[in-house]
């Protein structure tokens, strides 16, 4: 078990562009979920998947934001003509549906962003 | 939706005993827990209450009340280690709403 592991680390980046960032969870783990952390405030929800169906998106979550998780292992979050508003810390988790490992959510170290 | 409310700061000794208090405002209920944050880390897991009462995990202890929708984290016996910042958060089964979060600083 090597924890969540999510890529890049950083990322700086134009305003206009498009971003794309990774996530690895927990192998056993069939919840994944993506939230962002601004200076000072707790992470917010985004999105979240079980196995490789997105079952909700956050509002916070606008149509230039896109996830995925293709075969329910690994996630991609990708940002489209980003704004200088886009900066924050990306953060993943997983955790399983399993007993009481269910109430769990597992971090990864998060890509920090900033748009110039 | 939800709405938590926790004090954004609390500065005490090393050894010394702390309390986070939590309040919140939920549509959907499973549980309240508690996560830690060191600055530039992720957010990692302390614990979790789901019915009230505490639950006890080493140093930490965690309180819930689901009448009075309040909760609380207690932190004994501080080290300098416990410099970070600490979250509650509601659960809804899937969905992990957060509070601003609690700076705890310990002074030597």
């Amino acid at each position: 078990d090597t924890g969540v592991s999510q890529d890049p680390r950083h990322k700086i980046t134009k305003r206009g562009q498009n971003v794309t960032f990774r996530c690895d969870p927990i192998s056993e783990h069939n919840r994944l979920y993506w939230y962002r952390q601004t200076l000072g405030q707790g992470p917010e929800f985004l999105t979240y998947f079980q196995n490789e169906a997105q079952l909700e998106k956050s509002r916070l979550l606008s149509d230039r934001f896109s996830a995925e998780r293709p075969k329910g292992s690994f996630s991609t979050l990708e940002i489209q003509r980003t704004e200088q508003g886009d900066s924050a810390m990306y953060l993943c988790a997983s955790s399983s549906t399993l007993g009481l490992e269910r109430e769990t959510q597992y971090f990864g170290p998060g890509t920090r962003l900033l748009v110039l | 939706g939800q709405s938590l409310e926790q004090p954004s700061e609390v500065t005490a000794v090393e050894g010394a005993i702390v309390q986070i208090n939590c309040t919140y405002q939920t549509s959907g209920f499973y549980g309240l827990s508690w996560y830690q944050q060191h600055d530039g880390g992720a957010p990692t897991f302390l614990s979790y209450n789901a019915l009230d009462g505490l639950e006890e995990t080493g140093r930490f202890s965690s309180f819930l009340s689901r009448s009075d929708s309040y909760g609380y984290l207690l932190l004994q016996e501080l080290q300098m280690k416990d410099s970070a910042s600490y979250f509650c958060a509601v659960s809804n089964d899937y969905k992990l709403s957060f509070g601003a979060g609690t700076t705890v600083t310990v002074r030597a």
